[in-house]
């Protein structure tokens, strides 16, 4: 049984760029979130999809944005590119309303290294 | 807003007891969760703990809330040098958003 897959696992940009990232929740989930984790941070929450629309959003300016298809895979975009935007970019799928160990399941992450 | 702090840094030998704190200010979080994170790898699932439970054991893993004091602690029996890794404790909120803690680097020594 695949858990969530990523791609791609490394990516380097320019300022002003923009990039697509990609998320496969595991078998079974349909609701994925985003998360990006600054170098020894954190991560933070960017945004959640449920049904093909976004659900719930964090403190992200609109540069970020997201798509979930019929499938219930996932991209996440950002346009614009900053140095700032440099992070790992994590997805996480599960089932709604659903805690505990039947919860959250993250990915590897894509390193996104902005230049 | 919400907010989940850790300290950031914890040495212990091998073979002793590690614990990790944890002290989050939502009132309304659900779950509380730990996360493991070893270098350039994604985030694993350790342990997590309903918000009306007082305490939680997992094998070597204990986990304990004080939701008075909004503090958690995560306990790691016998430590192994495979432990070694960045330890999250997060918090999910009623529309399943996880806020995560800064993280604690734990280093076992052998």
């Amino acid at each position: 049984d695949a858990g969530v897959t990523q791609s791609p696992t490394h990516l380097i940009k320019t300022r002003g760029q923009q990039v697509t990232l990609r998320c496969s929740p595991k078998s079974g989930h349909d609701t994925v979130s985003w998360y990006q984790q600054a170098l020894g941070q954190g991560p933070q929450f960017i945004f959640q999809y449920y049904e093909e629309e976004e659900r719930q959003r964090g403190n992200f300016p609109d540069r970020f944005s997201g798509h979930q298809f019929p499938n219930y895979s996932s991209e996440l975009n950002v346009n614009a590119l900053l140095l700032g935007d440099s992070a790992l970019y994590l997805c996480a799928s599960s089932l709604p309303g659903q805690g505990g160990d039947y919860g959250y399941t993250f990915g590897s992450g894509t390193r996104l290294t902005v230049v | 807003g919400e907010d989940v702090e850790q300290s950031l840094f914890l040495s212990v030998r091998e073979g002793d007891s590690s614990v990790i704190n944890c002290t989050y200010t939502d009132s309304s979080s659900t779950y509380l969760y730990w996360y493991k994170q070893e270098p350039g790898a994604g985030l694993q699932l350790l342990t997590y703990i309903f918000s009306n439970m007082d305490m939680k054991q997992d094998q070597r893993l204990t986990v304990l809330l004080n939701k008075k004091d909004k503090h958690l602690s995560l306990r790691i029996a016998d430590t192994q040098t495979g432990d070694s890794a960045i330890y999250f404790c997060a918090e999910r909120d009623a529309g399943n958003m996880l806020t995560f803690g800064g993280g604690t680097r734990l280093m076992v020594k052998p």
